[in-house]
């Protein structure tokens, strides 16, 4: 079965340092997330991106995090001078395109998750 | 206010029973999208089902299935015949009109299931 997959699974960085945290998302879909759910809270809006572009993000998501495309199959997130609030699981999503006028009804496919500790 | 509010911090069943995990949300948008996800303690998040506003019957997936409630604004996740692999935490969350993407999710309810 197709699967959403992240890497790496878990990343230590000193504070300040910028990290990459890479996913493939299942190859037919064309909606991509980023969430995160730093420890024993809720789950957390980034980021979705779409046509290339973001098409939404959360006020969480300030000029420090960026997100790419880079080569058709990878979508990465990228957190520049990390900060020990940023010491969360980030889970990366994807979704299909329907086809139908509204994206209400289609669920999101999570990898596994990245655990990003910042120390 | 929460949009989605899951009052049961954590709830236990014993294997075979069934069990009902509450969520209550909020919003004054009549096209919404209620889902369930589990996460195991391995930390994956699994889709289990889905419950649109416009929708005329409860949702099912197999032993999975919603009591949705709209004059409630409820959307209960019902498990049937629990098994000890259903032990996880379980988390409701809601797309919230046609032209957004994301998810809001709630604090969850963690499911022990017991022999």
């Amino acid at each position: 079965e197709p699967e959403v997959t992240q890497t790496p699974s878990h990343q230590v960085t000193q504070m300040g340092q910028e990290v990459i945290l890479r996913c493939v998302p299942i190859s037919n879909h064309l909606y991509f997330y980023w969430y995160r759910q730093i420890l024993g809270q809720k789950v957390e809006f980034l980021v979705s991106f779409y046509n290339n572009e973001i098409s939404e993000k959360s006020e969480i998501f300030d000029d420090q995090f960026s997100v790419e495309r880079p080569d058709g199959s990878n979508f990465t997130l990228k957190i520049r001078s990390t900060k020990l609030e940023d010491s969360a699981m980030y889970f990366c999503a994807s979704s299909e395109d329907n086809g139908a006028f509204t994206h209400l009804e289609t669920e999101a496919f999570f990898g596994q998750g990245t655990r990003l500790t910042v120390v | 206010a929460q949009k989605i509010t899951q009052t049961q911090p954590g709830m236990f069943v014993q294997e075979k029973e069934a069990v009902t995990l509450d969520c209550t949300y909020d919003t004054s948008d009549p096209s919404y999208g209620l889902f369930w996800y589990k996460q195991p303690s391995s930390g994956e998040m699994i889709f289990l089902i889905y419950q649109g506003s416009y929708d005329q019957q409860n949702a099912t997936e197999g032993r999975y299935s919603l009591n949705f409630q709209k004059a409630r604004k409820s959307a209960n996740l019902v498990i049937s015949a629990s098994q000890l692999g259903d032990s996880a935490m379980y988390f409701c969350a809601m797309r919230e009109g046609s032209n957004t993407d994301k998810l809001i999710f709630g604090t969850g309810t963690r499911l022990q299931v017991f022999p």
